[in-house]
């Protein structure tokens, strides 16, 4: 089965500097999809970054870029630049093969960022 | 372009009633979601819909969740009756369609129920 791992339940950062938050996962499928989303406290699930299992190179969007390490089963997003704004949950998800729109979520990782 | 919208935003009813929610998608997107979020936890998806059609409701608690899209636009979820453990922020998304999920699905600002 599939299955998200994400093992920070906190983290704090300084403004500008830069932070990983840790995902692994477990699939035995050869095909899949690596998402990372943001929830701040007003509620919506923010689209953030996508990566491609047979990608050969790390997605990157803006100061997001994923660090997919396909042997590890990791996909750690890497936020450069901290902003007080960054501060929010982020949440790992995994869409498998059978049905490559649905998102298996991890449990997410509440992400502060401190002046 | 104008968002996922969901109604109501929050919602507080005694165990065994019922509660129905409210999804508008963006307009044209033909895959519409309903996650459920209890809290500390990941979203997980309850039931996924391609236009009027269910493509998966393998995790929908069909002995009290129903749900239903008419002409393939909105979507209302209904829990009847309610349990404590339902208590969670249900969210709505919505594609344009299959592997169009890679650019991200838009979730809307979800429904949070509280069963006392």
């Amino acid at each position: 089965a599939q299955k998200i791992t994400q093992t920070q339940p906190g983290m704090f950062v300084q403004e500008k500097e830069a932070v990983t938050l840790d995902c692994t996962y477990d699939t035995s499928d050869p095909s899949y999809g690596l998402f990372w989303y943001k929830q701040p406290s007003s509620g919506e699930m923010i689209f953030l970054i996508y990566q491609g299992s047979y990608d050969q190179q790390n997605a990157t969007e803006g100061r997001y870029s994923l660090n997919f390490q396909k042997a590890r089963k990791s996909a750690n997003l890497v936020i450069s630049a901290s902003q007080l704004g960054d501060s929010a949950m982020y949440f790992c998800a995994m869409s498998p093969s059978y049905n490559t729109d649905k998102l298996i979520f991890g449990t997410g990782t509440r992400l502060q960022v401190f002046p | 372009e104008a968002g996922v919208a969901q109604s109501p935003r929050y919602k507080i009813i005694e165990k065994r009633q019922s509660v129905a929610f409210w999804c508008n998608p963006i307009s044209g997107h033909a895959t519409l979601y309903w996650y459920q979020q209890i809290l500390g936890q990941g979203p997980k998806l309850l039931i996924q819909f391609q236009n009027n059609g269910v493509v998966d409701d393998s995790q929908l608690p069909k002995d009290r969740f129903s749900a239903e899209r008419l002409k393939g636009v909105d979507s209302t979820l209904k829990i009847q009756p309610a349990k404590l453990e339902d208590s969670a922020v249900y969210l709505c998304a919505s594609s344009l369609g299959q592997l169009s999920a890679n650019y991200g699905y838009t979730f809307g600002s979800g429904t949070r129920l509280t069963v006392v």
